[in-house]
């Protein structure tokens, strides 16, 4: 089973913060998040990751909570181009295989609305 | 540049057929994965392998199989064993040590249908 929990689906207007959320309560002191988006009949694209500290890229900002038990992907100025199904998953880095933790759940197909 | 390469993107066969999916990288990664994405749903794991000449089943191993005798290589068959074949299947792969990262470079998928 997936060790990850995401809302099915999201709406959020062109221009503004798109914040989808990810509860990953049993996630383990040793596994990093780490956020995907995958838009229509293409392969994922890897977004960002963290440990425990707020992490921020060129693409996304990353908010996990205190207690990791949850966290908090920001796409700051959504575009329709974000429109896509986003995944959040947890594994330990450098984990090179096992299926627990490289197995993605449904994920949040958020739908950017002009 | 360096990335993954899947072939066919798309494949027609008949019932009865075993067919064989293309996965080249040239990223210098030791992990490889075979996931299947059906309509509507998450990815599943098929095969993976963290190193040549070695490789574990996944989730959803039955009717298909797998090989690695080449590090850029690890092509995937779906043998007429497999009760529902007709699925998008994405190839992945990793890095398993050294520096940041570690996050998953995935190919463009390659859509199979049996007609």
């Amino acid at each position: 089973d997936a060790k990850t929990t995401q809302p099915p689906s999201m709406d959020c207007a062109e221009g503004r913060a798109a914040n989808l959320p990810c509860n990953h309560s049993t996630i383990s002191g040793n596994e990093y998040v780490y956020w995907y988006r995958q838009i229509h009949s293409q392969g994922p694209q890897y977004i960002i990751h963290g440990l425990k500290n707020n992490e921020t890229n060129e693409m996304a900002s990353l908010i996990i909570t205190e207690d990791r038990k949850s966290s908090t992907l920001i796409l700051p100025h959504a575009t329709l181009r974000d429109t896509a199904v986003y995944y959040c998953i947890v594994r330990a880095l450098w984990s090179g295989g096992g299926a627990d933790g490289l197995t993605f759940g449904k994920g949040t197909h958020l739908i950017i609305q002009p | 540049d360096g990335g993954i390469t899947q072939s066919p993107k798309y494949l027609f066969r008949k019932e009865g057929q075993n067919v064989t999916l293309s996965c080249e990288q040239n990223l210098n990664h030791d992990a490889m994965y075979w996931y299947r994405q059906d309509p509507g749903q998450g990815l599943r794991l098929i095969y993976y392998s963290q190193i040549v000449n070695d490789f574990q089943k996944g989730d959803i191993a039955e009717g298909y199989s797998v090989s690695r005798e080449k590090k850029e290589s690890f092509p995937l068959t779906v043998t007429s064993a497999q009760k529902n074949p007709t699925a998008f299947y994405l190839c992945a792969s990793t890095r398993t040590s050294g520096g940041a990262g570690g996050e998953l470079f995935f190919g463009e998928g390659s859509r199979l249908t049996v007609l």
